[in-house]
């Protein structure tokens, strides 16, 4: 769903970089979700955030993996000295309220982060 | 944990065949989505089912809902070139009431 931005929508960096991953949740939605994709499998929960709130981190990588949401501007997925394996589609999805999924919910189009 | 299985994970059918995706969970819950996703794009929720025998049809596609088997099928009619994408169904945690725990997937290819 167009509602839903993140950016970039590719992003290649070297071993050891660190990446910024954007998301934009639809306006008015203040719940934000970040899943991970690997090459063919299924999304994977990270954290669940609302503004200025982490919720649930319980998916998220205990090292090198960051989040937050701030009261003002998109939410921000930050991984740290990438290496290899981290290359994956990372995707957010806002909703507007705790649990609401469906098509309440949407997911934005993705990150492809390629680790070279 | 809450773990989600689907089968197959790949389906090669021929127009205007019927196939059946499968669904299993591994614990209690209420809430079943099923979502598609097309190659390099983001998903696309295609039902909701809230109830033990849950029935939703749209088009060629019908889901259906045994909670107390936990299983949730995604039935395609007549298969079209166009439903070739990859199928999730997703459970919601009732733990946490916040996070979906997705299946692996099921990838359908729909030849002529």
């Amino acid at each position: 769903n167009a509602g839903v931005m993140q950016n970039p929508r590719h992003l290649v960096r070297r071993r050891g970089q660190e990446a910024r991953l954007r998301c934009s949740p639809v306006k008015g939605h203040s719940h934000v979700y970040w899943y991970r994709q690997l090459p063919e499998e299924g999304l994977k929960f990270m954290v669940y955030l609302q503004k200025e709130n982490i919720i649930d981190e319980s998916g998220m990588p205990k090292e090198r993996f960051s989040a937050e949401f701030p009261k003002e501007g998109p939410s921000i997925l930050r991984i740290q000295q990438v290496v290899r394996g981290d290359s994956a589609a990372y995707f957010c999805a806002s909703s507007p309220a705790l649990g609401v999924w469906g098509t309440e919910a949407f997911f934005g189009q993705g990150t492809r982060l390629t680790v070279v | 944990e809450l773990k989600v299985e689907q089968n197959p994970l790949f389906l090669s059918m021929q127009e205007g065949k019927n196939y059946t995706i499968y669904c299993n969970y591994s614990t209690t819950s209420d809430r079943l989505y099923w979502y598609r996703q097309d190659p390099g794009k983001s998903l696309e929720s295609l039902f909701v089912l809230l109830s033990n025998g849950a029935v939703k049809q749209e088009g060629r596609l019908m889901a259906s809902l045994d909670t107390k088997a936990r299983l949730s099928t995604l039935h395609i009619t007549a298969a079209v070139h166009d439903l070739s994408a990859t199928y999730f169904c997703a459970v919601l945690n009732t733990g946490t009431a916040s996070k979906l725990t997705f299946g692996t997937g099921t990838r359908l290819q729909v030849t002529l």
